[in-house]
């Protein structure tokens, strides 16, 4: 049973168009969302988060818009480059209920494609 | 420079051996953890550890040990009983802040391949 899905394994975008990548999750617990970008044989790297009491965060020429509502995430960026060209990983997590390490339960990931 | 270490990026073992996987951050951070990617998946957790001598199960564990006798490292031990040892490794660390926004930071990863 998936707690987080991204439903589109792979994007292709033009360079300097917006790349959209959705991210949809189950557990209502969920307080804090966060992307991370992967190139092969490496490990993932943070870009971007956003707590449960924000619908929008923004950096550079990331966002991520958060509807609790619909339990979807989203990440825009723009405008894309060949160097975002990576596998992008939604990941979430909900505070355990001793401590404070957070389990982070990811996405299986959307390949996307900056085309020159 | 600070970061966390993996190593090796790749190795290879016999079936029926343990294999240990070093991590090792000089972050500070109190919680570190580790992860692993199969193709085509996400990344699942194995074990994870808030503080030093303490570690817990992830949803995987099982054929996997850890220790954490030092704030820096957190080793992994691949043990004969894990049934598909053959994946990507991921060690993360976070400060291990209480509250929501405790981000964690991924090394670079071991690519484990038994034969």
């Amino acid at each position: 049973d998936q707690q987080v899905k991204q439903n589109s394994p792979s994007l292709s975008v033009q360079e300097g168009r917006i790349s959209i990548l959705n991210c949809d999750y189950t557990n209502s617990m969920f307080d804090y969302f966060l992307w991370y970008k992967k190139y092969p044989a490496e490990g993932p790297t943070f870009l971007i988060s956003i707590s449960s009491i924000k619908d929008k965060n923004e950096d550079g020429r990331f966002t991520v818009f958060l509807n609790k509502s619909a339990k979807h995430l989203s990440l825009h960026i723009v405008p894309s480059q060949p160097g975002d060209s990576a596998v992008y990983f939604c990941a979430a997590s909900e505070a355990w209920a001793s401590g404070s390490a957070r389990q982070l339960t990811f996405g299986s990931g959307t390949q996307l494609t900056v085309l020159p | 420079d600070g970061g966390i270490t993996q190593s090796p990026k790749y190795l290879f073992r016999k079936e029926g051996q343990n294999v240990t996987l070093s991590c090792e951050q000089n972050l500070n951070h109190d919680a570190m953890y580790w992860y692993r990617q199969d193709p085509g998946q996400g990344l699942r957790l194995i074990y994870y550890s808030q503080i030093v001598n303490d570690f817990q199960k992830g949803d995987i564990a099982e054929g996997y040990s850890v220790s954490r006798e030092k704030k820096e490292s957190f080793p992994l031990t691949v043990t004969s009983a894990q049934k598909n040892p053959t994946a990507f490794y991921l060690c993360a660390s976070s400060m291990g802040l209480a509250g929501s926004t405790d981000t964690q930071y991924f090394g670079p990863g071991t690519r484990l391949t038994v034969l």
